[in-house]
């Protein structure tokens, strides 16, 4: 079936860095691409929606400036994390809907991001 | 960015009971509920959905109500094993696109 691929799946960079997550999908087109960031013990947070081709929509209170997505094929969204700070440190997790099944939605596994 | 809920209600159980998960959503206009898993350390799992034009609907071992008059979603996994102690997610969304996620619930199981 579908699947949707994240890497890394973990990661620890420096504070003051920038550090980029990828997310595939490995078998189907996606046109949109969902970004979220979850927390220890809390819920998923829609960060913004990556629109391949062209900007992505970001959330209220989300920083494009911070968090750059790039949407440049089909198959692949990055999210990049710029100038990462130690409050950055979340699991990331990306999804994407296969319109050739109906929409299905797929999430990756996720990306940890340690910031030290 | 959207979010809903910095706290994780917990349920326990007896295994072998039924479980009852409940959630709330906000949005009138959301038409398509998903119910969701998520283990530790991994994405979310994709465990049941149901469209605004059904009210019930039935998977293995789990059922899915939709009272969209009080805007309520619950979630019942019947005979709950062990292997079912993780955290439940409803989320909605409106035409397929974006999904927003409810606060989750930690469901343990008691063997």
């Amino acid at each position: 079936g579908a699947v949707v691929s994240q890497h890394p799946s973990r990661v620890i960079c420096k504070s003051g860095t920038s550090v980029k997550i990828e997310c595939r999908s490995l078998d189907f087109q996606a046109t949109t691409m969902f970004w979220y960031r979850q927390f220890p013990k809390q819920s998923l947070m829609l960060m913004a929606t990556s629109n391949e081709g062209s900007k992505a929509t970001y959330e209220q209170g989300v920083e494009k400036d911070k968090f750059l997505i790039n949407h440049a094929s089909l198959t692949l969204s990055t999210l990049t994390v710029t100038s990462a700070h130690p409050e950055d440190s979340s699991f990331y997790i990306c999804s994407a809907g296969d319109a050739s099944s109906g929409n299905t939605i797929y999430f990756g596994e996720g990306s940890w991001l340690t910031v030290v | 960015g959207e979010s809903v809920g910095l706290h994780l209600p917990t349920l326990s159980v007896q295994e072998g009971d039924n479980s009852i998960i409940n959630c709330a959503y906000s949005n009138s206009a959301s038409d398509y509920f998903i119910w969701y898993k998520q283990e530790s350390g991994k994405g979310p799992q994709f465990i049941i959905d149901i469209r605004s034009n059904m009210d019930k609907r039935q998977g293995q071992r789990v059922t899915v109500l939709l009272n969209k008059t009080v805007k309520h979603l619950s979630l019942q996994i019947a005979a709950t094993q062990p292997g079912d102690s993780a955290v439940y997610f409803c989320a909605e969304s409106t035409s397929y696109d974006k999904v927003i996620f409810g606060p989750g619930t930690s469901l343990s199981v008691i063997p």
